[in-house]
């Protein structure tokens, strides 16, 4: 059972595109809501996050948006580079817990 | 990978041995997990830690047991391992939400990865 749903597993964008990825969840008990980038051979780093009593949050090129009645959110990557080819993974926290529950990621390739 | 070091960094065993992982960090974090990442699986959590012998399952545990004896040491342990056990196996640590709420954070609770553990059961 796959409580945080991400999509598309693979990501081809050009130099200076939007990259774009979702992810859904079901449990209306998640608080927190993070995107981490994993680099090949590295462990994953949060990147950016969001609780739900916002609807977007930007960091850089990098924004998240979310509706909460939809129960969906989604990271948003401007003026995608090379450098952003990587794995990211969503993810999603249960009130008053320490777990973290991750999408089944999304391998992204930025090319010039 | 500051303050987390998992050994060994690749290990190749056959069916049926035990094999251990460990994790250690110096960070003083109250919490430790022990994910696997599989292709189309993303991070799977297979135990987690919130104190010195205190421990609990995630959602892929079967198969597996941990130990933690000192804040600093989370072990993983496979008792007879199975080919369906390869795996590329990440120990991550946070603190509570508690002490991050107190120390101004936003109080929800930010893993640091280790590098991995890539184990491969023949």
């Amino acid at each position: 059972q796959q409580q945080v749903k991400q999509s598309p597993q693979s990501l081809i964008v050009q130099k200076g595109g939007i990259s774009i990825i979702n992810c859904a969840y079901e449990n209306t008990a998640f608080d927190y809501f993070p995107w981490y980038q994993q680099f090949p051979g590295k462990g994953p780093a949060l990147l950016i996050a969001i609780r739900p009593d916002v609807s977007e949050k930007k960091e850089g090129r990098f924004t998240i948006s979310f509706n909460k009645s939809a129960k969906q959110f989604s990271l948003h990557i401007m003026d995608s580079q090379p450098g952003d080819s990587a794995t990211y993974f969503c993810a999603a926290s249960i009130d008053y817990t320490d777990k973290l529950i991750f999408g089944t990621g999304t391998r992204l390739q930025v090319f010039p | 990978d500051a303050g987390i070091t998992q050994s060994p960094r690749h290990k190749v065993t056959e069916t049926g041995t035990p094999v251990t992982l460990r994790c250690h960090q110096t960070e003083n974090h109250r919490y430790m997990y022990w994910y696997r990442q599989d292709p189309g699986h993303g991070l799977r959590l297979i135990h987690y830690s919130y104190g010195v012998k205190d421990t609990d399952k995630g959602e892929v545990s079967d198969g597996y047991s941990v130990s933690r004896s000192k804040t600093e040491d989370f072990l993983l342990t496979l008792e007879s391992a199975t080919s369906s056990q390869t795996s590329v196996y990440f120990c991550a640590i946070s603190e509570s939400r508690g002490t991050a709420l107190a120390q101004g954070h936003s109080g929800a609770n930010v893993l640091t990865f280790g590098a991995g553990s890539r184990l491969t059961v023949l």
